[in-house]
């Protein structure tokens, strides 16, 4: 079965700094997911990428998966109290349910 | 658009007892898949729903169940409860296509003492 793992587990940035995090699966993946969620609470979605070499912005958040398919980055450039939280990343491996990595906790220190 | 709802937000059970919670999705999707969160083991696919039938089921005990309605709601029910069993449940549901992105709910938050 596919298995996502998430890096860093957790993150201390200090606020206006950029940060990475990395997702990385044990087989190709055919999409690819990026969530964010508050502690206790759902998931909200950020982008999706599909295809080997695409990368996605939204606001300050750039997500990218690799050409082999086989790694994500999302990237919080200028990172501000807002961004914390908890990203999750989650491939579809073809079967229609999400694999999840085990998330990434992200803390903003002002 | 109203969002994914789940009712209750918050429960508290005792071992053996059982619970059903329920999930509202999105107007027009068709498809409810149930995930069940913990800190130890982190997100976990519990089963998917798709017009009323199960299309997908992950790795939990039988003691977990769910339906889905034909207006695409779903309710999960976890019978004879234990400790394990506490945790955020979420639901998500999603438009026709393997690839349309998941939305999903805020979860209901059970607790099993």
């Amino acid at each position: 079965s596919q298995e996502l793992e998430q890096s860093p587990q957790s993150l201390i940035v200090q606020e206006g700094k950029n940060l990475t995090i990395n997702c990385t699966s044990s087989k190709t993946l055919y999409g690819l997911y990026w969530y964010k969620q508050k502690y206790g609470e759902g998931l909200i979605f950020l982008m999706m990428l599909q295809k080997g070499g695409e990368e996605k912005s939204h606001e300050k958040i750039t997500a990218k998966l690799d050409e082999k398919k086989q790694q994500s980055s999302l990237h919080i450039t200028a990172s501000q109290p807002s961004h914390a939280g908890i990203y999750l990343c989650g491939a579809v491996p073809g079967a229609q349910k999400l694999v999840f990595g085990q998330g990434t906790r992200l803390t903003i220190n002002p | 658009k109203a969002g994914v709802t789940q009712t209750p937000r918050y429960l508290i059970k005792t071992r053996g007892q059982q619970v059903t919670l329920s999930c509202s999705p999105i107007s027009g999707h068709r498809s409810v898949s149930w995930y069940q969160q913990t800190p130890g083991q982190g997100l976990q696919f519990l089963f998917e729903y798709f017009s009323e039938t199960q299309r997908n089921k992950g790795n939990f005990p039988g003691r977990f169940s769910g339906r889905q309605f034909s207006n695409s709601r779903s309710e999960m029910n976890v019978s004879t409860l234990e400790l394990g069993d506490s945790a955020l449940y979420l639901c998500a549901s999603r438009g026709q296509g393997t690839y349309n992105e998941q939305f999903f709910g805020p979860g209901t938050r059970l607790t099993v003492l």
